[in-house]
């Protein structure tokens, strides 16, 4: 089945240690995305990336990191910079189109800092 | 810059009543308009879409929604609300360079 893998379920980080979050997809897109959600604010880009090798900065990217080395690989590393990282991370994956198209969700990643 | 507004944080409706979400969006063009559906601790399913076209379209689980474009609205509604409709519900405006601008959610409580 195609779909978006999001790993691990839940991630518990210590202060001043970096994680990262895995995203790998099978639907052959070209587009991947990284949400941050918190609760009564909605979800808000971190970083996305519309080809292999080449990503831009969401709007809150400050304290993440990414690499996109493959296509169906996305992983987004949460440093040590990043003040308040308890969170729940969705990754995205769509088509690149000249207008928009629907975003395909991961189940999502649960960090929280202890 | 585009926006979306969900006026109501929360909603509790009765089940077996009708439903309808708000949803008001800021955007200078002709806007990609989505709403999304999130059950606890789960990712996102995309409900319905709106593109071009007719201003109402239909989606999954009987749902629908209304483009107005003079209102900046895509109202999502529900004749008759099931207890497994309850979930957070978003609704996202299309940002151009395929990203997506979502609105704060609002979560859907079924009383029965």
């Amino acid at each position: 089945d195609g779909g978006i893998t999001q790993s691990p379920k839940y991630l518990f980080r210590k202060e001043g240690q970096n994680v990262t979050l895995s995203c790998e997809q099978n639907l052959n897109h070209d587009a991947m995305y990284w949400y941050r959600q918190d609760p009564g604010q909605g979800l808000r880009l971190i970083y996305y990336s519309q080809i292999v090798n080449d990503f831009q900065k969401g709007d809150i990217a400050e304290g993440y990191s990414v690499s996109r080395e493959k296509k169906e690989s996305f992983p987004l590393t949460v440093t040590s910079a990043q003040k308040n990282p308890t969170a729940f991370y969705l990754c995205a994956s769509s088509i690149v189109s000249t207008g928009n198209t629907e975003a395909f969700f991961g189940q999502g990643t649960r960090l929280t800092v202890v | 810059a585009q926006s979306v507004t969900q006026p109501d944080i929360h909603i509790t409706v009765s089940e077996g009543a009708s439903l309808e979400l708000r949803c008001n969006y800021s955007y200078g063009a002709t806007p990609y308009l989505f709403w999304y559906v999130q059950s606890p601790g789960q990712g996102l399913q995309l409900l319905l879409k709106y593109f071009s076209g007719d201003t109402l379209v239909q989606g999954i689980k009987g749902f629908e929604a209304e483009f107005k474009r003079s209102q900046s609205s895509f109202n999502l509604r529900k004749p008759s609300v099931h207890w497994s409709d309850a979930a957070e519900y978003f609704c996202a405006v299309g940002a151009g360079g395929n990203k997506l601008v979502f609105g704060a959610g609002t979560i859907l409580r079924v009383k029965s």
